[in-house]
């Protein structure tokens, strides 16, 4: 079965500082790996993906990810933190292969605190 | 990206009655829509997965007749709360996904009194 774990239930942060949000894997086979932001009372917004090629992602509003299969590892990082930053964030993975189901499976979500 | 409405974005409704939520891809055909529940501070889990013109794929542990999910067109998706309880109270957010993008409704805050 596909599992995603977010280590830390809340990471604080000072604006202008660089941010990370940690997220690890396990899947059989080759994972599709997102990262999904919520703010509250509203549905999930899609940051970014990684499918197969370069380890490192671009998405949207300047976050990045990493992908690391020897450490299946797929943190977020922003180089420097707005306070606009701060909200809910949800690692997620789908795998595609036989009995996956091709579902998305959530992490427990890190909420993000960037402070002034 | 592609656009999922759900409707309505909140409600409340008296212990025992049935309340509707409609969940729309705008601008795309879904082949594919899932439903998900979401309690304060928690993830979102997965209740069942439609695919147009077929039956509902539950989830294990969620009820297929007090959780009806009709997907009658690849636009629309109804999830239908039937005999709805104060427990049922929760934040209930559909997705869509097209040839491969999954997307997000912006949430239904049902509270059941």
């Amino acid at each position: 079965a596909q599992s995603v774990a977010q280590p830390e239930d809340q990471v604080n942060v000072a604006e202008g500082n660089p941010l990370t949000v940690k997220c690890t894997y396990s899947v059989s086979g080759n994972p599709y790996l997102f990262w999904y932001v919520q703010y509250p009372n509203r549905g999930l917004q899609f940051l970014l993906k990684y499918i197969t090629g370069d380890n490192l992602v671009k998405g949207s509003y300047g976050f990045e990810a990493e992908f690391n299969k020897s450490q299946t590892s797929f943190h977020l990082k922003k180089p420097s933190a707005l306070v606009s930053d701060s909200a809910l964030y949800f690692c997620a993975v789908r795998y595609t292969g036989r009995g996956g189901g091709n579902k998305l499976t959530f992490g427990t979500g890190t909420q993000l605190k960037v402070e002034l | 990206g592609a656009v999922v409405s759900q409707h309505p974005s909140w409600v409340i409704c008296k212990s025992g009655t049935s309340v509707k939520i409609e969940c729309r891809s705008l601008d795309f055909q879904a082949t594919t829509m899932f439903w998900y529940r979401q309690f304060p501070k928690q993830s979102l889990m997965l209740m069942a997965t439609s695919n147009e013109g077929s039956k509902a794929t539950y989830e294990q542990g969620v009820e297929k007749d007090k959780f009806l999910i009709n997907h009658a067109s690849l636009t629309l998706s109804t999830l239908t709360v039937t005999s709805a309880h104060p427990e049922d109270s929760s934040f209930y957010i559909c997705s869509a996904r097209g040839s491969n993008e999954q997307f997000f409704g912006p949430g239904t805050r049902l509270t059941v009194l």
